[in-house]
């Protein structure tokens, strides 16, 4: 039983293009959610916290809706850089602090 | 944020010998994690390290396959015991930023058992 479960990749989009991930998340007493960017032979780093209140970093927008259990991730006018795997993640928090990655969407931008 | 320096970065090692595997964090921190990524999978934790305890692991992973040190709270190690090539993976440790930023992660330890 998957937990975090992202959009099957991979997404193949032109520059210039805007993208949206979806994850849905299984475990109602998550609490903290996140959206982290995984590079080729890479560690994951952290791209952006999502709130419910949805939040905005530049090309970047998450957005949280804790009624459906639902993240997204938009991101506008892409560019070669953003070629990655993108991965949702969730934390239980309580003590616990365990996070529990979906299993990450691959996002491939093209010239 | 907290700068972990992880090493080694890889290693190709023979089956039943161990690895032990060293993350070391810039600042002092409560709790350190240590996951596995197996090719083409995800992120999945092995163990948190109390710094003065003992980890505690997750379902499926064991204190004598994955023994773990935490001698203080910037340093912490995992061992991989007895390998078999069912372990070759990719190894991180982790610590958190701070209460919903996030966590960051070491380079990696990218382990072959041959």
């Amino acid at each position: 039983r998957k937990e975090v479960e992202q959009d099957p990749g991979p997404f193949n989009v032109p520059e210039g293009a805007t993208v949206a991930f979806n994850c849905t998340y299984s475990n109602s007493a998550s609490q903290s959610f996140f959206w982290y960017r995984q590079d080729c032979r890479k560690e994951p780093k952290l791209l952006m916290s999502v709130y419910s209140s949805g939040n905005e970093d530049g090309r970047f927008t998450a957005q949280l809706n804790r009624a459906s259990q639902y993240i997204s991730l938009l991101i506008r006018d892409s560019k070669l850089s953003d070629s990655a795997t993108y991965l949702c993640v969730s934390s239980s928090g309580a003590g616990s602090y365990q996070l529990t990655f979906g299993k990450g969407t691959k996002l491939s931008v093209i010239p | 944020s907290a700068v972990i320096s992880q090493k080694p970065s890889r290693d190709i090692c023979q089956r039943g010998t161990s690895l032990t595997i060293q993350c070391q964090v810039d600042s002092q921190v409560t709790m350190m994690f240590w996951y596995r990524q197996q090719p083409g999978q995800s992120l999945t934790l092995i163990a948190t390290a109390n710094q003065g305890s003992e980890a505690t692991y997750e379902s499926g992973f064991v204190i004598d396959k994955f023994p773990i040190s935490r001698p203080n709270l910037t340093f912490s190690t995992l061992t991989v015991s007895n390998m078999s090539p069912e372990d070759s993976s990719i190894y991180l440790c982790s610590v958190e930023v701070g209460t919903h930023y996030g966590y960051t992660f070491g380079s990696g330890t990218r382990l072959t058992v041959v």
